[in-house]
């Protein structure tokens, strides 16, 4: 079965501190996809990257960066340099390669940066 | 990426009335999904908006609750029938292509509230 989990359900840090977000996942299919989503207070979900399971190279965008281990089967996000305007519900998610496309969705953490 | 529009944005409706919700996508994509998301939870897939044909609901939501039209590739409505306090929610659309590697992106989401 497939399975997400975020197991922080909410995370307080002062601005300019570093903060990563944990995501597990669970999945029997060799294909699969990961997602991670920001859905600030006013409510919409901002896609923020995407990741297939033949590539696990790291990546970085600005203060963002994803890790992505297969090993562990988990898709960290951290934030570097947190600011007010990161705080915000983040949503990791799963997809398979099988054909239905769904997503399947972590509980989502909640990331209050304080200034 | 897809750039979804959804009305409205927010209501206010009274119980046993019914409220219909549209999505409109930028471009056509080859599927529309529908979520519902109860305040402080994760999003939960209501069911897939097929064009021509009927929605593929989820296990607990029925068409009779939760009619879905489709009638092409950039459109779909959501209706939530007979409301009741408990269907107080976010109601989000989403849209994505048809290719394996193709993201689901999100609309602004409905925020209804039901007294």
């Amino acid at each position: 079965a497939q399975k997400v989990t975020q197991a922080q359900t909410e995370i307080s840090v002062v601005e300019k501190e570093d903060v990563t977000l944990d995501c597990v996942y669970e999945t029997r299919d060799t294909t699969y996809y990961l997602f991670w989503y920001k859905q600030p207070p006013s409510g919409e979900l901002v896609f923020l990257i995407r990741r297939n399971s033949f590539d696990e190279q790291n990546e970085i965008s600005g203060r963002y960066s994803w890790n992505f281990q297969k090993s562990t089967s988990s898709f960290n996000f951290t934030i570097t340099a947190s600011q007010v305007v990161d705080s915000a519900v983040y949503f990791c998610a799963l997809s398979e390669g099988g054909g239905n496309y769904q997503l399947i969705w972590g509980a989502g953490t909640k990331l209050i940066i304080k200034p | 990426s897809a750039v979804i529009s959804q009305k409205p944005s927010r209501d206010i409706c009274q119980r046993g009335t019914s409220l219909t919700i549209q999505c409109q996508v930028d471009s056509q994509v080859t599927m529309m999904f529908w979520y519902r998301q109860q305040p402080g939870q994760s999003l939960t897939l209501i069911a897939t908006a097929n064009q021509g044909s009927e929605a593929t609901y989820e296990s607990g939501f029925v068409i009779d609750k939760f009619p879905i039209s489709r009638p092409n590739l950039t459109f779909s409505t959501l209706t939530v029938s007979n409301m009741s306090p408990e269907d107080s929610s976010i109601y989000l659309c989403s849209a994505r292509g048809g290719g394996r590697t193709d993201t689901q992106y999100f609309g602004p989401g409905t925020r209804l509230t039901v007294l």
